[in-house]
């Protein structure tokens, strides 16, 4: 079966910077457009950023464009999210997430669990 | 970037009560809306993509409709497990989702 299983969250000071990591199994992964998603504490659900399968395309939110990159490796199945300047308004939830289709923009039938990330001095 | 607004913010009901939710865009998604569930403490889980079609393994009580601007999701019959908070999300453009409702027991 599907498993999205994200780890590197923690508890870190503002303007450090944080990888978070998501480990796939269970499908083809190379085949598979990917996303991450956050949700900070008590609130709604906000879109990242989102690649290709091959990795050669990727987008990312206005509110994290310049500061988080989202990254693949198809040989180990792995999804990255590289946080650059963390604030205290990143704090939240984040989920990796796998696309319906090959398409990086499509709706979302998997979910990780979520890795925990804490911006704080 | 394309507002979602959800309404109502809260709906309280009764177990096999029918729910209705509501979402309204502030532009037309050409149908590209999903609905998710969320139960506390559970990452989302993906209800209807594409206004209508039902995901993998969700129950026939969830059903989705509309077109342009404005979609609903309805319950026909609430069932203990579906008291959760529901997110509506357009992919017309980049991402974005709505605020959710929360389907809480009266």
């Amino acid at each position: 079966q599907v498993q999205l299983v994200e780890s590197g969250g923690g508890v870190v000071q503002p303007g450090t910077s944080l990888r978070l990591s998501c480990a796939a199994s269970g499908f083809t992964f190379s085949t598979y457009g990917m996303q991450w998603v956050r949700q900070a504490p008590g609130k709604g659900l906000e879109w990242l950023a989102a690649v290709s399968p091959d990795g050669s395309d990727e987008h990312h939110a206005d509110s994290v464009k310049g500061r988080f990159t989202i990254s693949r490796d198809n040989s180990k199945s792995a999804l990255y999210m590289q946080m650059n300047s963390l604030r205290a308004e990143d704090t939240a939830v984040y989920y990796c997430a796998k696309t319906s289709s090959n398409w990086l923009n499509d709706a979302l039938d998997f979910w990780g669990q979520g890795t925990m990330v804490t911006v704080s001095s | 970037e394309i507002v979602l607004t959800q309404s109502p913010a809260t709906l309280s009901l009764s177990p096999g009560e029918r729910a209705t939710l509501s979402c309204r865009a502030s532009q037309s998604i050409n149908n590209y809306l999903a609905w998710y569930q969320q139960r506390p403490g559970q990452a989302p889980r993906l209800l209807i993509y594409d206004t209508f079609n039902r995901a993998t393994g969700i129950p026939a009580r969830f059903s989705g409709s509309g077109s342009g601007t404005d979609f609903s999701l309805t319950i026909s019959s609430l069932e203990p497990e579906d008291f959760a908070v529901y997110y509506c999300q357009q992919r017309y453009t980049w991402p974005t989702f709505g605020p959710g409702t929360k389907v809480e027991i009266k």
